[in-house]
């Protein structure tokens, strides 16, 4: 039973190109976030949408944009591919926004490689 | 500076040892987490701190919060080779719109 799943888990592309990662949790949390986990094993917070609504954006190029069609998808689409794209993102949920002392629960990752 | 500092970056012990990774926070910690990653999976979640003096164990791994050193640290004891991995502590900062600021994350190497 996988309580946070993304896919892919793995992704190679050629620069340019736009590519989607998507992300589904079953834990029927109301709150799902991005993380980006850069080569340099630094795990940094992009994106949170709580009940499908945006709260946490932080500085992040507009070619990254974020969908979230019901509270139990958060989709992260990417334009435009560039070669320090390539890191790891994590996708995670918790019951309640952060700041409530919510346990964020953490999906496989998906790792981005661009050529 | 990093808003999160973890110590040591890197550590390699004996099967049966224990040891100790710490966290400390330059700002006010409003929740301490720690999760432990192992190369191709996600973060598991290991335990979560609110107040200050408390400690968490689970099996063989304690965590206790000092909210005046705004410092927490995760102790191992016996260890494994099934305890491997990154561990990362994060936290809710003050003044970062509760967003979840992690640490570079300690890489524990175990040897049988």
């Amino acid at each position: 039973d996988t309580a946070v799943s993304q896919t892919p888990k793995y992704l190679v592309t050629q620069m340019g190109n736009d590519k989607s990662i998507k992300c589904e949790q079953n834990l029927g949390h109301d709150t799902m976030y991005w993380y980006k986990q850069d080569s340099k094993k630094f795990l940094k917070i992009m994106f949170s949408y709580n009940n499908k609504e945006l709260i946490i954006n932080e500085t992040v190029p507009n070619r990254f944009s974020p969908k979230s069609p019901d509270k139990a998808h958060l989709n992260l689409h990417i334009n435009s591919l560039e070669l320090g794209d390539s890191a790891v993102y994590f996708c995670a949920s918790s019951q309640g926004g952060p700041g409530n002392g919510e346990t964020q629960y953490f999906g496989p990752g998906t790792r981005l490689l661009v050529l | 500076s990093q808003e999160l500092e973890q110590s040591p970056q890197s550590l390699i012990v004996q099967e049966g040892k224990n040891l100790t990774i710490n966290c400390t926070s330059s700002k006010t910690l409003y929740g301490l987490y720690w999760y432990k990653q192992k190369y191709g999976e996600g973060l598991i979640f290991l335990m979560m701190l609110q107040k200050g003096g408390e400690e968490k164990s689970h099996e063989k791994i304690t965590a206790k919060l000092d909210e005046k050193k705004q410092q927490s640290s995760l102790h191992i004891t016996a260890s494994q080779p099934s305890h491997a991995g990154i561990y990362l502590c994060g936290a809710e900062l003050t003044g970062s719109n509760y967003k979840l600021t992690f640490g570079k994350g300690t890489l524990l190497t175990v040897n049988p």
